[in-house]
């Protein structure tokens, strides 16, 4: 099956400091890669989606210029959280899918930590 | 727009007993279906799916039917495990936005031995 790796699987930053999460598809070229976001026991709430080569549509009530999202290859996407504070904290899971398909494979997830 | 209604948890169950776990939708087109589970401190794991009406997907023992008459997607197992005690989600992702995936509010199952 497809494999989407995201990398790192935990971190813990400081207030005020920018922390990136990478997702990368590993055998097959994701041409679109969704962001979620998921608080403890609640579900995945969609954050953004991303398009290889495009800008990122972003949910509503989701600030961009805090979750800064690159999608610049067909195997990798990145979400940037720009100058986290405390209620950033949260587990962030990203998916990919090519181009057609229904289903989306999903990464392990990172769980930020912002003290 | 998409939604997903999960039947409200947490569920306790005994080793061996029964499992179903009720999920309805409201999509447009004709989405795909799909039951998730996650473990503590884990990401997702795709459990099983069904892309289209009548289409049974099956996994490790759970099953779920997608019924396009009643919009549902219902999960069960025969006969739970101690290890199954995890939470699961129902989600769906329309052929109007592929990949895009619509979640439930997940369901907390603990199987005591």
């Amino acid at each position: 099956g497809a494999v989407v790796s995201q990398h790192p699987s935990w971190v813990i930053c400081k207030s005020g400091t920018s922390v990136k999460i990478e997702c990368r598809s590993l055998d097959f070229q994701a041409t679109t890669m969704f962001w979620y976001r998921q608080f403890p026991k609640q579900s995945l709430m969609l954050m953004a989606t991303s398009n290889e080569g495009s800008k990122a549509t972003y949910e509503q009530g989701v600030e961009k210029d805090k979750f800064l999202i690159n999608h610049a290859s067909l195997t990798l996407s990145t979400l940037t959280v720009t100058s986290a504070h405390p209620e950033d904290s949260s587990f962030y899971i990203c998916s990919a899918t090519d181009r057609g398909n229904t289903e989306a494979f999903f990464g392990q997830g990172t769980r930020l930590t912002v003290v | 727009g998409n939604s997903v209604t999960q039947m409200e948890g947490p569920v306790t169950l005994s080793e061996e007993a029964f499992l179903t776990i009720n999920c309805t939708y409201t999509a447009t087109g004709y989405p795909s279906l799909f039951w998730y589970v996650q473990y503590p401190g884990e990401g997702l794991q795709l459990l099983l799916k069904a892309t289209k009406a009548d289409d049974k997907g099956s996994n490790k023992g759970f099953e779920a039917t997608y019924r396009k008459e009643t919009t549902s997607f219902h999960l069960e197992k025969g006969s739970v495990q101690v290890s199954d005690s995890a939470v699961y989600f129902c989600a769906l992702s329309s052929n109007t936005n592929a990949g895009k995936s619509t979640f439930g509010d997940g369901t907390t199952l603990t199987v005591k031995p």
